[in-house]
This record gives structure tokens, sequence and C-alpha cells, in this order.
């Protein structure tokens, strides 16, 4: 099987601007999960989804935001863009029934100026 | 979910066994132990999990202890390419509105020299 892919793999925005990711899951895996890397923070969960419902939420902002679509594939998007949000974005897709065992995708390195 | 303890960084010669150790005193009797590792600029992989026996899969060994309040991940045989940083987590599996979510800590840099 594929593994999960991401695109793209860097961008580069300056502030204000919006960005959205896209994440392909493992072929029949239906929970996708999120999550920020920074070297201050370290590995943060944003979101989760499955079957097309947002299914849990970390403590980011409201400009974080993401969706589901019916095969599964998952998107995040983000709003005016801070310095702050410079980091390696990363999904992960896992098996219904064992979502602890995610398998995650290279990342979208994305830095703002 | 449980908090983990781990070393912030080991060494490890190749061909030898790592041993990486995890606290995680203040476990649940229905939490599970997972481990994570994450190589430079990739995504975190998953390595093994367990609840209270001796798991053993084709990439490493996770030895829990009979009390759980540690354990421990073994790589039998290091090599360059396990230089990486390995997560401990400690979780309930599957569990309502935290499914599909998992908290990492620091994690410990292990560094194989060849």
């Amino acid at each position: 099987k594929a593994g999960v892919t991401q695109t793209p793999r860097y961008l580069i925005k300056t502030r204000g601007q919006q960005v959205t990711l896209s994440c392909s899951p493992i072929s029949g895996h239906r929970s996708v999960s999120w999550y920020q890397q920074t070297p201050g923070q370290g590995l943060q969960f944003l979101f989760e989804y499955f079957s097309e419902t947002q299914r849990n939420k970390g403590n980011f902002p409201g400009r974080f935001s993401g969706r589901q679509f019916s095969n599964s594939r998952s998107e995040m998007n983000v709003s005016t863009l801070e310095l702050g949000d410079s980091a390696l974005y990363l999904c992960a897709s896992a098996p219904t029934g064992d979502e602890e065992t995610q398998y995650f995708g290279p990342g979208t390195r994305l830095l703002v100026l | 979910d449980a908090k983990t303890t781990q070393p912030t960084s080991m060494d490890c010669a190749e061909g030898r066994a790592a041993n990486l150790p995890c606290n995680h005193s203040t476990i649940s009797g229905n939490e599970y132990v997972y481990w994570y590792r994450q190589i430079h600029s990739q995504g975190p992989q998953y390595i093994i999990h367990g609840l209270k026996n001796n798991e053993t899969n084709e990439m490493a060994s996770l030895i829990i202890t009979e009390d759980r309040k540690s354990s421990t991940l073994i790589l039998p045989h290091a090599t360059l390419r396990d230089t990486a940083v390995y997560y401990c987590i400690v979780r309930v599996a599957s569990r309502g509105s935290t499914l599909g979510r998992l908290y990492f800590g620091r994690g410990t840099q292990l560094t194989v020299w060849p």
C-alpha cells in the first residue's frame, strides 16, 4: 500500500496570507489527524477527522481549520498567517479501531516571512 | 493520559543493542505504552506498543515492568539509520473524545555511532 502523502512538501508564504495543505491517507484509513511541529513546542495535535466529521480538536486558534472529503482525503487551512505559524505540518492516518497506530506522512514545511 | 519521562539523549555503538528507558509511574490499568520514532525531517514512525506483556516485532522489543511503571524499548542491533528521536507515549487505546490523538513529549535523541 502507498503511504500517507502530503502536498506540497515545501511552501513559503508571507504574513497575512492564507495557505491550504493537502493530505491523502493510506487506502482504507478513515481517520486523519493533523499535527504541528516546531522546535519550541514540539509535536502538537491540531485536529482529527473521521468520515468527514471533526472528531477532535487541539488548542489552536480558529485561524486553523480543516476538512475531510468522502474519499478520506483531508485539507487543512491556515488563514491570516503569522510568523509563528512557520512549522512542519504533519498528517497521519490510522485504521478504524486502532487509531493510536498512526502512520505519518513526510509533512509540509511552511515558512512564513 | 499519563505523563512519561525519558532521558534527553543517549548514544549507542553500531551493532550493539540500544535500550531506551521510559518512566510512566502514573499509568492506569487500561493505558497502553506506545513507541514512535522520528528521523530528522521525516514524519514520526510507529514502532511498537503493549499493555503489560512484553512485545516483539521486526523492528524492536518492548519490555514493560511488572508494576507497569516503566518500560524499555530495545533495538537489538542498532544501525546508523536508527539515529532518531524516540517518543514514549502512554494512553488509553481508542478512548472516546481523545480518539486518534497522540500526546508527544520531547522524546530521547538516540545517536548511533559507527
